[in-house]
């Protein structure tokens, strides 16, 4: 398996623009997370799915955020508008029903 | 809500054994993991405690009291790759849902 793919890997957009994050979890697994993370915040759950559906989204810090999972194999996070604040590393990650979770390797978002 | 604490910086030698400790206060806990991460790269998992007890790979072993909310990673034989930031992690509930702490920075040092 190719392990958990996001792209784009580095994103840099101008405030007031919508961002679009995208991954792909590994096959058979049925949970997808969404973090963030930043020096001052460390990690970040922002939203969670299980088979597809949003199981806990309390983390996601505005209505700027907004997340789907059309099917099994697909999720988006999107920010719209972007903010200089929303400036972090996103990850994505995915698991299965043994603990253990595999991360993509994350989104550089810059917002200038 | 949960909380967890863990020093912000390490140093160890290289060969050495070094533990890094992590407590947590939490509501229905499911179980204690472990990440570690490198710089510019992604949170990669190392461990899972349930139950109370060490639980050993290779060189990594990982500790868990329940009793005493409170937990260690122990890594062995120092190398000089070990160096990165390692997370602890608490589950909660029955989703699967992990909150990660701030990370302990290891430096090993020749």
């Amino acid at each position: 398996d190719a392990g958990v793919i996001q792209s784009p890997r580095h994103e840099v957009t101008e405030m007031g623009q919508e961002v679009t994050l995208r991954c792909k979890p590994i096959s058979g697994h049925d949970y997808l997370f969404w973090y963030r993370q930043t020096m001052m915040r460390g990690l970040e759950l922002l939203i969670y799915f299980n088979n597809n559906v949003p199981i806990d989204d309390s983390g996601m810090p505005e209505d700027r955020f907004s997340a789907k999972m059309p099917n099994a194999s697909f999720s988006t996070l999107k920010i719209q508008p972007s903010e200089p604040r929303d400036s972090a590393v996103y990850f994505c990650a995915s698991a299965d029903r043994n603990y253990g979770y595999t991360f993509g390797s994350g989104t550089r978002l810059t917002v200038v | 809500g949960q909380s967890l604490e863990q020093p912000s910086e390490v140093t160890a030698v290289e060969g050495a054994i070094v533990q890094i400790n992590c407590t947590y206060q939490t509501s229905g806990f499911y179980g204690l993991s472990w990440y570690q991460q490198h710089d510019g790269g992604a949170p990669t998992f190392l461990s899972y405690n349930a139950l109370d007890g060490l639980e050993e790979t290779g060189r990594f072993s990982s500790f868990l009291s329940r009793s005493d909310s409170y937990g260690y990673l122990l890594l062995q034989e120092l190398q000089m790759k070990d160096s990165a930031s390692y997370f602890c992690a608490v589950g909660q509930g029955s989703y699967q849902k992990v909150t990660f702490g701030i990370g302990t920075k290891l430096q090993v040092i020749p």
